[in-house]
């Protein structure tokens, strides 16, 4: 079974700078989806981005970009120029595209706090 | 587009009774999903709808889950005879595009039993 592993439970950044949330992953599969989703306080999961495997560009939306180490099973979370609002849980995500299942694997979450 | 609304948002239970969890997925997905997240864990896979059909379900959902989708619209979670390791925040969310694409999730139903 795949796993998720986010082996930093918390981080905190200084508004404006970068920081970078790590997700490593185990799979045997060469095809599959990850994602990051960020969960702030008391609310609903946001979907962050999204990483198809087969592609080798990382993906970005705005300030944030991945660093996808396919061989290294790795999956890292980019912010740039942190704001306020960027405090919260995020958590990495797998799914895989084997046996139709529809559900993603997720890790235990990183909790990021951003100083003013 | 109102997103994924989940009642009630808190419920406290006594041990033993039985609670049910209702959600709304956003109007044109077709697909939903239920999950279990406890504290300092993330989200674990409940259970899979496309449309009114239940096409997964994960060991997790015990014989005292139930979930239905009776008109592939709003869906309800039932947990008979909680115990205290039921306590947990359940959440729903839906898609239209399926899982490559990610989930719309709601706020979630936090559930206590003491």
């Amino acid at each position: 079974a795949q796993t998720v592993t986010q082996s930093q439970p918390e981080m905190s950044v200084q508004e404006a700078e970068t920081v970078t949330l790590s997700c490593t992953y185990d799979t045997s599969e060469s095809d599959y989806y990850l994602f990051w989703y960020k969960q702030p306080p008391s609310r609903q999961m946001i979907l962050v981005i999204r990483q198809e495997a087969y592609k080798q560009q990382n993906a970005t939306e705005n300030r944030f970009s991945v660093n996808f180490q396919k061989a290294a099973k790795s999956f890292s979370l980019k912010i740039s120029d942190s704001q306020l609002g960027d405090a919260a849980m995020y958590f990495c995500a797998y799914r895989s595209t084997q046996g139709g299942s529809e559900k993603l694997v997720f890790g235990k979450g990183t909790k990021l706090t951003v100083n003013p | 587009d109102t997103g994924v609304s989940q009642n009630p948002r808190h419920k406290i239970t006594k041990r033993g009774q039985n609670v049910t969890f209702r959600c709304d997925p956003i109007s044109e997905h077709n697909r939903l999903y239920w999950y279990r997240q406890t504290l300092g864990q993330g989200p674990e896979f409940l259970t899979y709808f496309q449309n009114e059909a239940q096409l997964e379900k994960s060991r997790l959902l015990s014989d005292r889950f139930s979930a239905e989708r009776p008109k592939g619209s709003f869906s309800t979670l039932e947990i008979q005879r909680t115990e205290q390791g039921d306590s947990a925040m359940y959440l729903c969310a839906s898609s239209i595009r399926g899982a490559n694409y990610g989930y719309t999730f709601g706020s979630g139903t936090r559930l206590t039993v003491v």
